[in-house]
């Protein structure tokens, strides 16, 4: 199986900072990576596909970079509504492994 | 609008079953794979299973494999996920989403709709 080790686990930061978010595969996965955004008590909303195409609808504050073993999420000018956990997902082989999260609080 | 409605969950003993639903509607059911993906109380997403948008391809978690079977009826744009033998690892909030891709286009990228989840509680 493919490992997804994504890091920090949490991060702290204030509205407007840059924020960066780093996921590693333990294989290359080309650019078949994908970057959901979750919030307490609710369903994962999809952000991110093919490591840097924004899905219809998400902020451009949102980019996503990579190919191969690492990739990156970065949130240009984070928002109050940006405040949750973030994962990566592999989708280039079975089983889709997902990312451990990054929790992004308000510093 | 596109939707994904989970059902069935609920408490169950150790070593009984369950099955869950997830009904569709807004889009062409019978052209999308569709996920399970789960979520155990204060952890990170799992990843469980997966059927093809003809029922004929499934793949699953190591950890479910045996245990777990999934299925779908394009007529009622229903899948369903029969769980057997639960174990207490098996508590979680259990998702159902939709490939970001149809079949014809390749079936792959990521899960761009998701239900709200229904809540599996396996209890010893």
């Amino acid at each position: 199986d493919i490992q997804m080790t994504q890091s920090p686990s949490t991060l702290s930061a204030s509205v407007g900072d840059r924020v960066t978010i780093t996921c590693r595969a333990s294989q290359s996965i080309s650019d078949s990576l994908a970057w959901y955004q979750q919030k307490p008590g609710k369903a994962p909303k999809f952000l991110i596909y093919k490591a840097s195409s924004l899905e219809s609808g998400v902020p451009s504050r949102f980019s996503g970079s990579g190919s191969g073993t690492e990739f990156t999420l970065t949130i240009s000018s984070l928002q109050p509504d940006d405040f949750a956990t973030y994962y990566c997902q592999q989708y280039n082989t079975y089983p889709r492994t997902f990312g451990q999260g990054t929790k992004v609080e308000i510093k | 609008q596109v939707q994904l409605v989970e059902s069935g969950g609920g408490v169950v003993q150790s070593g009984r079953s369950l099955r869950l639903s997830c009904a569709a509607s807004g889009f062409t059911f019978s052209s999308y794979g569709i996920h399970w993906v789960r979520q155990a109380p204060g952890k990170g997403l799992e990843w469980v299973a997966v059927i093809s948008y003809d029922g004929k391809t499934k793949y699953y978690v190591d950890s479910v494999k045996g245990r777990f079977t999934f299925s779908r009826d394009n007529s009622k744009n229903t899948v369903y996920l029969q769980m057997n033998s639960l174990e207490t690892e098996d508590t979680a909030v259990y998702y159902c989403a939709k490939n970001q891709e149809s079949a014809s286009r390749g079936g792959v990228g990521g899960l761009d709709v998701w239900g709200q989840g229904t809540t599996v509680t396996v209890s010893s």
